[in-house]
C-alpha cells in the first residue's frame, strides 16, 4: 500500500531534549516536505527536499533541522525543543515540486508537546 | 508572494443541506489549484484540483471551478451527509517564483454536519 509513515504519531517532551520525528515514503517520490498545523493559522512549511541531499527553508524554519541522505526518508529534528514547538506535524511527498498533476500524500502526523 | 484566502468556520449544517466553501488566491500567472480535506485524526488527502481556467475538478460529489476572472476556486456539494464533516483547505502551487511548486494552503474550514 502506498502510504507515508511518520513516527511516533504523539510525543511529549522537555525542553531542550533533542528529538527526532521520523518519515518515510513508499512511493519512490523526489520530493518531501514538512509542515506544522496549528489552529487559526492552518499549514506552515518548514522545510522540503527536491531529492536526495537536497534540502531548503519553507516559511517557518527556525528551531529545526532536516536531512535527506536516502530517497525514502526525511526525518525531522529539533535540537532543542521549545513550548512554542507545540504542535501538529506532518510529512508529505510528492513525484516532483513542479509537476502540475502531483499531488501530496500526508502522513497521519505527529502531535509534539514540549513542556 | 502567492496566497489563498479561504472562509473562515466553523460550518455547521444539517444533512442533505448545501455546502459552499469560498477560497480566492492571489499568484501570479496560472496556478493549480486544490482542495484537500483532512478527517478527524488523519492526514490530508487531496479531494479535487483543477490546473487550468475553468476546469472544473470534481470527486466524492463535491465539485469547484477554476475562475480566472475571479481568482476564486469554491468548494461545493449539493446534499451533504454527516461523513462529509472535516476540515477542508484550499490551495494553490505556484508557477513563479522562489517557492514555485511548493503548495500554499489556505488557513482551512471546518465543517460539521448534524443528522
Amino acid at each position: 500500500e502506498a502510504q507515508v509513515t511518520q513516527n511516533p504519531r504523539y510525543l511529549i517532551t522537555v525542553t531542550g531534549k533533542k528529538l527526532t520525528v521520523t518519515c518515510s515514503q513508499n512511493m519512490n517520490h523526489e520530493y518531501m516536505s514538512w509542515y506544522r498545523q496549528d489552529p487559526g493559522l492552518g499549514l506552515r512549511q518548514i522545510y522540503y527536499s527536491m531529492n536526495v541531499e537536497v534540502t531548503d527553508k519553507g516559511d517557518v524554519p527556525e528551531g529545526y533541522k532536516v536531512s535527506r541522505k536516502e530517497k525514502r526518508n526525511f526525518p525531522l529534528i529539533l535540537e532543542s525543543p521549545s513550548p512554542n514547538q507545540t504542535s501538529l506535524y506532518f510529512c508529505a511527498s510528492s513525484f516532483n515540486r513542479g509537476g502540475r498533476n502531483s499531488p501530496l500524500h500526508f502522513g497521519n502526523g505527529t502531535r509534539l508537546t514540549v513542556t | 508572494g502567492d496566497s489563498v484566502t479561504q472562509m473562515e468556520g466553523p460550518v455547521t449544517l444539517s444533512e442533505e443541506a448545501f455546502l459552499t466553501i469560498n477560497c480566492t488566491y492571489t499568484a501570479t500567472g496560472y496556478p493549480s489549484l486544490f482542495w484537500y480535506v483532512q478527517y478527524p485524526g488523519e492526514g490530508l488527502q487531496l479531494l479535487l484540483k483543477a490546473t487550468k481556467a475553468d476546469d472544473k475538478g470534481s470527486n466524492k460529489g463535491f465539485e469547484a471551478t477554476y475562475r480566472k476572472e475571479t481568482t476564486s476556486f469554491h468548494l461545493e456539494k449539493g446534499s451533504v451527509q454527516v461523513s462529509d464533516s472535516a476540515v477542508y483547505f484550499c490551495a494553490l502551487r505556484g508557477v513563479y517564483g522562489g517557492s514555485q511548486g511548493n503548495l500554499i494552503f489556505g488557513k482551512g474550514t471546518k465543517l460539521s454536519v448534524k443528522p
